[in-house]
């Protein structure tokens, strides 16, 4: 069964900083990659997406993510966060065997100080 | 357009009693699926439907919860002689396939005193 590994539960940064979380899943194949997205009092929103081809997707706000097939890796990224960027972040991932299931990692929660 | 909707946004219930949850999915989406978020647990799959094939309920955690979908739109998640361990936020989503991105609704948080 496909599980996702966040690194980092909680990061806190200052505005202007560069962020960068990790993700990496655990079954190979044909993936779909997410990263949602929680603002606090909010339901979650798609960040950005990974289904195939160009495998640096870019996605709202500034966000972008990188899809490294020989490390099972999905890693979010943006260059300079702003203090509204504070949020949980979710990666999640469903696969061939399952596209129904999106398996979520255990989210990130960051805090951006300003 | 609208997005999925959700209802009630809150509920709060002694243990024992039966609960409803209710979704709305976004119109035209033929898929739809349920999760629950709790503390410690994180984001969970509950069981998801795709047209008029049979729901994969492989994620209800017990044979108290089930759900089920009237005429391919509208979703009802039952959860039977609720648990305290039930409190959560009861999350639905819908794709137009079940291939696509799934977008969420606001949830139901669930609280079972």
């Amino acid at each position: 069964a496909q599980s996702v590994s966040q690194h980092n539960h909680h990061v806190i940064l200052s505005e202007a900083a560069s962020l960068e979380l990790g993700c990496n899943y655990s079954c190979g194949g044909t993936v779909n990659l997410f990263w949602y997205v929680q603002y606090p009092g909010q339901h979650l929103q798609l960040l950005l997406k990974y289904f195939s081809g160009d495998p640096l997707v870019k996605g709202i706000k500034g966000f972008e993510a990188e899809f490294i097939k020989s490390k099972f890796s999905f890693n979010l990224r943006k260059p300079s966060v702003q203090w509204s960027d504070t949020a949980e972040y979710f990666c999640a991932v469903n696969s061939a065997d399952s596209w129904g299931k999106l398996q979520f990692g255990a989210g990130t929660q960051v805090v951006v100080t300003p | 357009g609208a997005g999925v909707s959700q209802s009630p946004s809150n509920k709060v219930t002694e243990k024992g009693k039966d609960v409803e949850l209710r979704c709305d999915p976004i119109s035209g989406h033929t898929a739809l699926y349920w999760y629950r978020q709790s503390l410690g647990q994180g984001l969970e799959f509950l069981i998801y439907f795709q047209g008029n094939s049979a729901p994969d309920k492989s994620g209800l955690p017990s044979d108290r919860f089930s759900a089920e979908r009237t005429g391919g739109s509208v979703s009802t998640l039952t959860i039977q002689r609720t648990q305290q361990e039930d409190s959560a936020v009861y999350l639905c989503a819908s794709t137009p396939t079940r291939t696509d991105t799934q977008y969420f609704g606001p949830g139901t948080r669930l609280t079972v005193l």
